[in-house]
């Protein structure tokens, strides 16, 4: 069945650093795939998708490509910020409504 | 700002009894709307698909009689847990898909339910 792998957390990370979390899935078909961003005390939020393969997505400096070769989706950004401190959720849809989740990555950035 | 809320956004029953949860879409009216269940340190799961007017579409191993779904509005959508045991103790999201987008879901806060 259709499934998605993300890095466990918690990463921590300096003001200014770096991020990569990793996100492998699998998949029949051709999905789309997003990442969504949970801030403390929020509800889920789309932070960005891409729907066919080679699609970059893209939102507040955050950025993952669609690679169908890898079946992967790596939420990057260059300069984390200390805001950007949350739960990051990697997710699929396949052919229907249905979102499949990956367990979630906590990112602390530290001042 | 929110365009799906949760209430209560936490719970503490005691074991056998029943416990409803509410989703609002604050925006919009959602004849579809979801419910999630999040264990500690583990993904969303979805749980069923509510359809306003019908009866809920549960996934495999949901159990149907043990979470009730009603969806009698465009705008509310419940989950009950009846008879709850501590093993029900869990995070529980709800979501609609967006009007403009059936690509992206609006999720609710969510509620803590501990039972104890």
């Amino acid at each position: 069945g259709n499934s998605v792998t993300q890095m466990e957390g918690p990463v921590t990370l300096s003001e200014e650093a770096f991020l990569t979390i990793n996100c492998t899935y699998t998949a029949t078909g051709y999905p789309s795939l997003f990442w969504y961003v949970q801030y403390p005390g929020e509800g889920l939020q789309l932070l960005l998708k891409a729907t066919k393969a080679d699609d970059k997505g893209s939102n507040k400096g955050f950025e993952a490509t669609y690679r169908k070769e890898t079946t992967s989706f790596h939420l990057e950004k260059g300069s984390v910020q200390v805001s950007d401190s949350a739960v990051y959720f990697c997710a699929l849809r396949d052919s229907s409504y249905k979102l499949i989740f990956g367990s979630g990555t906590r990112l602390l950035v530290r001042p | 700002g929110a365009v799906v809320s949760q209430h209560p956004s936490w719970v503490i029953c005691k074991s056998g009894t029943s416990v409803k949860i509410e989703c609002r879409s604050l925006d919009f009216q959602a004849t579809t709307m979801f419910w999630y269940r999040q264990f500690p340190k583990q993904s969303l799961m979805l749980m069923a698909t509510s359809n306003e007017g019908s009866k809920a579409t549960y996934e495999q191993g949901v159990e149907k009689d043990k979470f009730l779904i009603n969806h009698a509005s465009l705008t509310l959508s419940t989950l009950t847990v009846t008879s709850a045991h501590p093993e029900d103790s869990s995070f529980y999201i709800c979501s609609r898909a967006s009007g403009s987008s059936a690509d992206t879901q609006y999720f609710g806060p969510g509620t803590r339910l501990t039972v104890l």
